[in-house]
């Protein structure tokens, strides 16, 4: 059965340093989503992404954060400078027009 | 905007009993979906089970079903025969229909399935 993937499943980055969490969306969804879970809060939107640009965003994702499809098949978040605040669980998602799928997450901790 | 509650954080079973969860949410589209999804201790989000708002006929999979009452606007789950492997966090979400838009979460509840 096709799964989102995402690498790396841990990340700990220590403040101010910029991270790139990538994700392998299922190979014929064409909308594209990030989620981040801060631990014991409920599942937040950050961003989605249809046809090689940005189609929704949430006030989570300021000029901090940034999203790429580099080569047609990854599907990448940058947090540049990263805060205390955005230790969290970050699932990415992919998805038709009648359901989506979330990946297994990247745990990042920002020490 | 919309919005997704879930009023119990948390509810517990005794195994092979079964259990109904609940969540009711709010919005103006006619065209949208609802899924609960589990997240057990690993984080995982796990699908667990889809419903279209324009379907009258509720979902099932398996021992999950949900009661989907449109114009009450709520969603509730229900696991019948439940297991010990049923324990986790389980969110409903919405999501608008047009545009495939993003998923909007409940708190979550937290279930417990006892031996």
């Amino acid at each position: 059965e096709p799964e989102v993937t995402q690498t790396p499943s841990h990340q700990v980055t220590q403040m101010g340093q910029e991270v790139i969490l990538r994700c392998v969306p299922i190979s014929n969804h064409l909308y594209f989503y990030w989620y981040r879970q801060i631990l014991g809060q409920k599942v937040e939107f950050l961003v989605s992404f249809y046809n090689n640009e940005i189609s929704e965003k949430s006030e989570i994702f300021d000029d901090q954060f940034s999203v790429e499809r580099p080569d047609g098949s990854n599907f990448t978040l940058k947090i540049r400078s990263t805060k205390l605040e955005d230790s969290a669980m970050y699932f990415c998602a992919s998805g038709s027009l009648t359901e989506a799928f979330f990946g297994q997450g990247t745990r990042l901790t920002v020490v | 905007a919309q919005t997704v509650t879930q009023s119990q954080p948390e509810m517990s079973v005794q195994e092979a009993e079964t259990v109904t969860l609940s969540c009711t949410y709010d919005t103006s589209e006619s065209d949208y979906y609802l899924f609960w999804y589990k997240q057990p201790p690993s984080r995982q989000m796990i699908l667990v089970i889809r419903q279209e708002a324009y379907k009258q006929q509720n979902a099932t999979e398996n021992r999950f079903s949900v009661n989907f009452q449109k114009a009450a606007k709520s969603f509730s789950l229900k696991i019948s025969d439940s297991q010990l492997g049923d324990a986790a966090m389980y969110f409903c979400a919405y999501r608008r229909g047009t545009n495939a838009g993003k998923s909007t979460f409940g708190d979550g509840t937290t279930l417990t399935v006892k031996p």
